[in-house]
């Protein structure tokens, strides 16, 4: 089975402080994805990233920067969080399928849900 | 730039009962895929129908697709207590992106 994991389920910051969250899958997926779910709004899309140091912005990157050193580890940074960044935060992975081969099922990870003060 | 919209928004049913599920879409699409998730916990694929397929069983769900109206629904037989979640429509063209709906909220009670 795929198993996405996130560092932590649980996270209280400040405004202003540099924020990092982690992502790790075990399948050797080549794509990643950060999201953001609030009441109303759905998943909405952060970043998303198709090999190892390629990324690609969403709907919603502004404040926030990703990392993809290694394959398996996807890393969402909010550079100075805010108190509107207070969300839950979703990584999944899924395999590359590529243009016109349509979408492949994606891999949840258990989320984390941030709140900034 | 959501793209699907489920319909309801919340459903509330008894054990047993069947419940409905409707996702409307706006563009062309490759397949659409059902995801559910639990309060608080991330989302778990639970089917895929490609757009040249028309209907699809799994177990006691069933997905239905038009593309011509641009809609799918999901339907749960018998329902259970523990089918209690929230349930996303998502789709995608032409990239390894999806694009999820806003969910509909389904409450089972025993």
């Amino acid at each position: 089975d795929v198993k996405v994991t996130q560092s932590s389920r649980y996270l209280v910051k400040r405004t202003g402080e540099k924020v990092f969250l982690e992502c790790v899958q075990d399948m050797d997926h080549e794509n990643m994805f950060w999201y953001r779910q609030d009441p109303g709004l759905g998943l909405r899309l952060i970043y998303f990233s198709y090999d190892v140091k390629m990324k690609e912005k969403g709907d919603i990157p502004e404040g926030y920067s990703v990392s993809r050193e290694k394959k398996e580890r996807f890393s969402l940074i909010l550079e100075s969080a805010s108190t509107n960044q207070t969300s839950m935060y979703l990584c999944a992975s899924s395999l590359l399928r590529g243009r016109a081969r349509g979408q492949e099922t994606q891999y949840f990870g258990p989320g984390t849900r941030l709140l900034v003060l | 730039s959501q793209q699907g919209e489920e319909d309801p928004q919340a459903l509330s049913i008894q054990e047993g009962e069947n419940a409905t599920m409707n996702c409307s879409y706006k563009t062309s699409i490759n397949n659409l895929q059902w995801y559910r998730q639990n309060s608080g916990r991330g989302l778990v694929h639970l089917i895929l129908i490609r757009s040249n397929e028309r209907e699809k069983h799994s177990g006691r769900l069933r997905v239905t697709l038009d593309t011509s109206k641009k809609s799918s629904s999901l339907l749960i037989t018998a329902s259970r207590a523990a089918d209690t979640a929230s349930y996303f429509c998502a789709t995608g063209f032409n990239t390894d992106k999806l694009i999820f709906g806003t969910g509909t909220r389904l409450q089972v009670f025993p």
